[in-house]
């Protein structure tokens, strides 16, 4: 079974600094990779995706992610943060098909300080 | 257009009612998902609807009954629940139940129940 691990917790990073999330998934196949942010009392929303292709994605509000097969690794940057980017972040891994069971991780949470 | 709407957003329930929550969307996916989020924790998977019939079930109690009435509409029915199902439940929906892979998830705002 696919599994994911984010392994910090709770993140601070002072606002215009650049930001770096790590995700490291466990899946015997090509995985399907997404990152989805969470503000507090709101949704999720999905930040961007890897399916295939190049492994440098381009996502929403200015984030990137890059696939590395070699170190099962799909790590979230910014290289300047807002403080509206504050909030939960959560790396998740699909099958291949369908992607009904989305397998997450258990989030970090992203602290601004001025 | 990526938008899944979720009535009500704030939902208070005894332990002896009936209620339910709505999730609708309009992008013509075919997938519909009930999540259960607790506090501080990820998302866990309740229930998935592929082409309206019933795919998944995560080993969820009988006290949660999911509808889907038709390809744009999931409703949750919520009987006899017990404070601790006082959580965020998110619907999603995506475009393609199965086959091509590469299936992404949009999440709606959620509904945010307290059972009491």
């Amino acid at each position: 079974a696919q599994s994911v691990t984010q392994p910090d917790i709770h993140i601070t990073v002072s606002e215009g600094a650049s930001l770096e999330l790590r995700c490291n998934y466990s899946y015997g196949a090509t995985p399907y990779l997404f990152w989805y942010v969470q503000s507090p009392g709101q949704g999720l929303q999905l930040l961007l995706k890897y399916f295939s292709g190049d492994t440098l994605v381009q996502g929403i509000k200015g984030f990137e992610a890059e696939f590395k097969r070699s170190q099962s690794s799909f790590n979230l940057r910014k290289p300047s943060v807002h403080w509206s980017d504050a909030a939960e972040y959560f790396c998740a891994v699909g099958l291949n098909f369908g992607n009904e069971k989305l397998t997450f991780g258990t989030g970090t949470r992203l602290t601004i300080i001025p | 257009d990526t938008e899944v709407t979720q009535t009500p957003k704030h939902l208070v329930m005894g332990m002896t009612n009936k209620k339910s929550l709505k999730c609708e969307q309009h992008m013509g996916h075919r997938a519909m998902y009930w999540y259960k989020q607790k506090a501080k924790k990820p998302p866990e998977l309740m229930f998935v609807y592929s082409y309206e019939k019933l795919s998944i079930n995560e080993s969820v109690p009988s006290r949660f009954s999911p509808e889907c009435p038709n390809s744009s509409l999931l409703n949750l029915h919520l009987h006899a629940l017990q404070p601790e199902d006082s959580a965020l439940y998110l619907c999603a929906s995506s475009p393609n139940p199965t086959g091509t892979g590469g299936n992404t998830i949009y999440f709606g705002e959620g509904s945010w129940l307290t059972v009491v």
